[in-house]
């Protein structure tokens, strides 16, 4: 079964560092997210991306943080300069195809970004 | 805003049936979600139903969908010690539709006990 394959497994980054999150998508579908969990907490969402541009943000995706697709393939998540605060599992999802948009988010197994 | 609820834990006897329940105050009408997690690991698509669907029987997960309620429960039969992990309950925003974001509970750690 295709599956969304997220690189590296594990991040450790020193505060104030820029950090780039990769994320392969199942091949074919359209819309991308991204996600993340801080330790013992909920997942939560913060930025989704369709047709090259974000479609929706949440409050948590400051100017801080960034999002390309930079070629057919693969989808990135920059922290500029990241914080102690941004330490979280980070989760990249995708959905929908041109034959059907109407399809379930399924979710990579996360990159655990550490920052020290 | 939009808030989805469930119980922190749930611990049950290897081969009782499990339910794991969630509320959520509001959804697009498109596809409701449960996922389970690992220790250490992602986010495991375990099932879903559509809005407009009541019940979903998937092998030994049965999910109930109450609309009227804003209610979605997991149950699993003859739980093993294997079921024993984090689910997550997860809606798609109210007016996001199926590309929507999702909202996630905080999640039920089910213990299961031999």
């Amino acid at each position: 079964e295709p599956e969304v394959t997220q690189t590296p497994s594990h991040q450790v980054t020193q505060m104030g560092q820029e950090v780039i999150l990769r994320c392969v998508p199942i091949s074919n579908h359209l819309y991308f997210y991204w996600y993340r969990q801080i330790l013992g907490q909920k997942v939560e969402f913060l930025v989704s991306f369709y047709n090259n541009e974000i479609s929706e943000k949440s409050e948590i995706f400051d100017d801080q943080f960034s999002v390309e697709r930079p070629d057919g393939s693969n989808f990135t998540l920059k922290i500029r300069s990241t914080k102690l605060e941004d330490s979280a599992m980070y989760f990249c999802a995708s959905t929908g195809t041109f034959d059907n948009s109407n399809q379930p988010q399924h979710f990579g197994d996360g990159t655990r970004l550490s920052i020290l | 805003g939009e808030d989805v609820e469930q119980s922190l834990f749930l611990s049950v006897r290897e081969g009782d049936s499990s339910v794991i329940n969630c509320t959520y105050t509001d959804s697009s009408s498109t596809y409701l979600y449960w996922y389970k997690q690992e220790p250490g690991a992602g986010l495991q698509l375990l099932t879903y139903i559509f809005s407009n669907m009541d019940m979903k029987q998937d092998q030994r997960l049965t999910v109930l969908l109450n609309k009227k309620d804003k209610h979605l429960s997991l149950r699993i039969a003859d739980t093993q010690t294997g079921d024993s992990a984090i689910y997550f309950c997860a809606v798609p925003a109210p007016y996001g539709g199926s590309q929507g974001n999702l909202i996630f509970g905080k999640g039920t750690k089910l213990s299961v006990k031999p």
